[in-house]
């Protein structure tokens, strides 16, 4: 399997600008997280997904965020507007509770975003 | 949900074991613990995962006494590239959502 595929993997993007993060998870994968990580804050759960039903969104920061999975294979997060303070790495993550794993979530190598 | 502690930073040298103890006290029944190595530049990778006594892999053991309050993450003969931030992550079984990252561990591995 390919593993989770994030695009872009580096972005930079002008205060204001809305910001598009694209995710594919791994398939059959029934969960999908997007997480957050910064020096300041380490690795932050913004939101997750079930079955393409967004479940906990507690962790999203703002308004300006927002994620969508129109389907099991494909999620977005959206910034609008960006902000400076938004820069960080962004992981989009996928798990299955059918596998017998216990529930091993996998991570994507990232999207790099800048907001200058 | 279990909240991890880990110690923020160790050092060693190349060849030698090095162990790395995580503490949760409140797991739960359904939950699994799962270590992480995150290189710079690159996303978490899976490592290892149990539930209780030992588990080993490839790359790692893994020991769970049983009360399960702590695990201890064990990498044999470590060499320069083991240089990384580990996670140890207390996983729901049947909900991945309710698991939380703590700050990881900086291993550092000198020559």
């Amino acid at each position: 399997d390919a593993g989770v595929i994030q695009s872009p993997r580096h972005e930079v993007t002008e205060m204001g600008q809305e910001v598009t993060l694209r995710c594919k998870p791994i398939s059959g994968h029934d969960y999908l997280f997007w997480y957050r990580q910064t020096m300041m804050r380490g690795l932050e759960l913004l939101i997750y997904f079930n079955n393409n039903v967004p479940i906990d969104d507690s962790g999203m920061p703002e308004d300006r965020f927002s994620a969508k999975m129109p389907n099991a294979s494909f999620s977005t997060l959206k910034i609008q507007p960006s902000e400076p303070r938004d820069s960080a790495v962004y992981f989009c993550a996928s798990s299955s509770t059918g596998l017998g794993d216990g529930n091993t979530i996998y991570f994507g190598e990232g999207s790099w975003l800048t907001v200058v | 949900l279990a909240k991890t502690t880990q110690p923020i930073s160790m050092d060693s040298y190349e060849g030698q074991e090095v162990n790395i103890t995580c503490s949760h006290n409140n797991i739960a029944t359904n939950d699994y613990i799962t270590w992480y190595q995150q290189f710079p530049s690159q996303g978490p990778r899976f490592i290892i995962q149990g539930y209780k006594t030992k588990v080993t892999n490839e790359v790692a053991s893994l020991f769970i006494p049983a009360d399960r309050k702590s695990s201890t993450l064990s990498l044999p003969r470590v060499s320069l590239s083991d240089t990384a931030v580990y996670y140890c992550l207390v996983v729901r079984h049947t909900n991945a959502g309710k698991s939380t990252f703590g700050d990881g561990t900086t291993l550092t591995v000198k020559p």
